[in-house]
């Protein structure tokens, strides 16, 4: 079975510009979550949806947003792109009922 | 904040066991302990979990405390490929519940 694939797996984007990252989850998935990891800290949580609504959000400002498709695939876009956005950013999918994510290998982002 | 405290880093000789201890002195009693691995340049991944009896899988163990304030992991016989920056984290159960990382112990086999 394919795990949790996330694209682009590296792109180099300039200040001020906008990104879409994209994830699929594991087959049967219902629930997508969205990590930020800055080098040398663990992943801070940035959203989480299930069966295409949001169910959490974490402490990161608006120009980050996500959203679940009815296939539960999930985008999670940044506007107006900082330095500080330079990161990996992780998706990870969970069955109903579970709390056991599984992850993907992550998209990382650098911000020039 | 991570609701739990690990040390930064801790060796272990290839072959032998590997204990990483995590201390939760606040966590709740629906809260359960969770252990994610990440080595680098990939994703985390999931190791095991418990509420509050010892439990055990094919990559580990894990030991909690009769109070629950805190646990151990037990890799048996540590491999050079379980260098990793391991997690202990407290959670509630259910799809629902963010996961809160700490900053983790960096685990390091030797050959």
């Amino acid at each position: 079975d394919a795990g949790v694939t996330q694209s682009p797996t590296h792109l180099i984007k300039t200040r001020g510009q906008q990104v879409t990252l994209r994830c699929s989850p594991i087959s049967g998935h219902k629930s997508v979550s969205w990590y930020q990891q800055v080098l040398g800290q663990g992943p801070q949580f940035i959203f989480q949806y299930y069966e295409k609504e949001e169910r959490g959000r974490g402490n990161f400002p608006d120009r980050f947003s996500a959203r679940q498709f009815p296939n539960y695939s999930s985008e999670l876009n940044v506007n107006a792109l900082l330095l500080g956005d330079s990161a990996l950013y992780l998706c990870a999918s969970t069955r109903s009922g579970a709390n056991v994510l599984t992850f993907g290998a992550g998209s990382r982002l650098t911000v020039l | 904040d991570a609701k739990t405290t690990q040390p930064t880093s801790m060796d272990c000789a290839e072959g032998r066991a590997a204990n990483l201890p995590c201390n939760h002195s606040t966590i709740s009693g629906n809260e359960y302990v969770y252990w994610y691995r990440q080595i680098h340049s990939q994703g985390p991944q999931y190791i095991i979990h418990g509420l509050k009896n010892n439990e055990t899988n094919e990559m580990a163990s894990l030991i909690i405390t009769e109070d629950r304030k805190s646990s151990t992991l037990i890799l048996p016989h540590a491999t050079l490929r379980d260098t990793a920056v391991y997690y202990c984290i407290v959670s509630k159960g259910g799809a629902t519940n963010k996961l809160i990382f700490g900053t983790g112990t960096l685990l390091a086999v030797q050959p």
